[in-house]
């Protein structure tokens, strides 16, 4: 069975930084373009970033360039996202999600809070 | 950025009422479209894939059509299960991108 458990969110000031985690289970993680995706409070969903099945490319929405850096590790079949200065729209449930195209599997999210 | 525009925002509907959802991109995204389904507090579950591809184990009352920049999700016979909030999503292009979404409640 795929499992997709999402850890690391909570609450930080403005200007602050957090690590999310993705622990993968089931599949053969070293195979599969991996993503993440947001949903701010009471709005709707939005692709943050993926990365290859290697590590070798990674994508970002325009929002988010230059202060998430989206990584892998193969060899623990976990996914990351490093936030650094977060602002407060960057508020929302964070979910990992299997593949680059088609989201089959995803985590049951984390929530981040961004607030002083 | 290719932009999803879902239609309705919201809808009600009856068990057993057939229920459509569109979905239009804003330039030509071939069959890339996916949709899912959201319950409150949960993630996001995958449907139909490729516009029209019914995803393993999701039940045949619901359909995909569409190619181009037009796109149609149905529900042939609403249960009391599919109250949720439904989303398109394009990956013919990064950044991929969603609908807004169409809330389908109880009327």
């Amino acid at each position: 069975e795929v499992q997709l458990v999402d850890s690391g969110g909570g609450l930080v000031q403005p200007g602050g930084s957090l690590r999310l985690s993705c622990a993968a289970s089931g599949f053969t993680f070293s195979s599969y373009w991996m993503s993440w995706v947001r949903q701010a409070p009471g709005k709707g969903l939005e692709w943050v970033a993926n990365i290859k099945q290697d590590g070798s490319e990674t994508y970002y929405v325009d929002s988010v360039k230059g202060r998430f850096t989206i990584s892998r590790d193969n060899g623990k079949n976990s996914l990351y996202l490093q936030m650094t200065s977060l602002r407060a729209e960057d508020t929302a449930v964070y979910y990992c999600a299997r593949g680059g195209n088609n989201f089959r599997f995803w985590g049951q999210g984390t929530p981040v809070t961004v607030s002083s | 950025d290719i932009q999803m525009t879902q239609s309705p925002s919201s809808l009600s509907a009856s068990v057993g009422d057939r229920v459509t959802i569109t979905c239009q991109a804003s330039q030509d995204i071939s069959n890339k479209l996916n949709w899912y389904q959201q319950k409150p507090g949960k993630a996001p579950k995958f449907l139909i894939y490729d516009a029209s591809n019914l995803e393993t184990g999701v039940p045949s009352r619901f359909s995909g059509s569409g190619s181009g920049t037009d796109f149609t999700f149905t529900i042939s016979s609403l249960q009391p299960e599919d109250f949720a909030t439904y989303y398109c999503q394009q990956f013919d292009n990064l950044p991929r991108t969603f609908g807004q979404g169409t809330r389908v409640d109880i009327k």
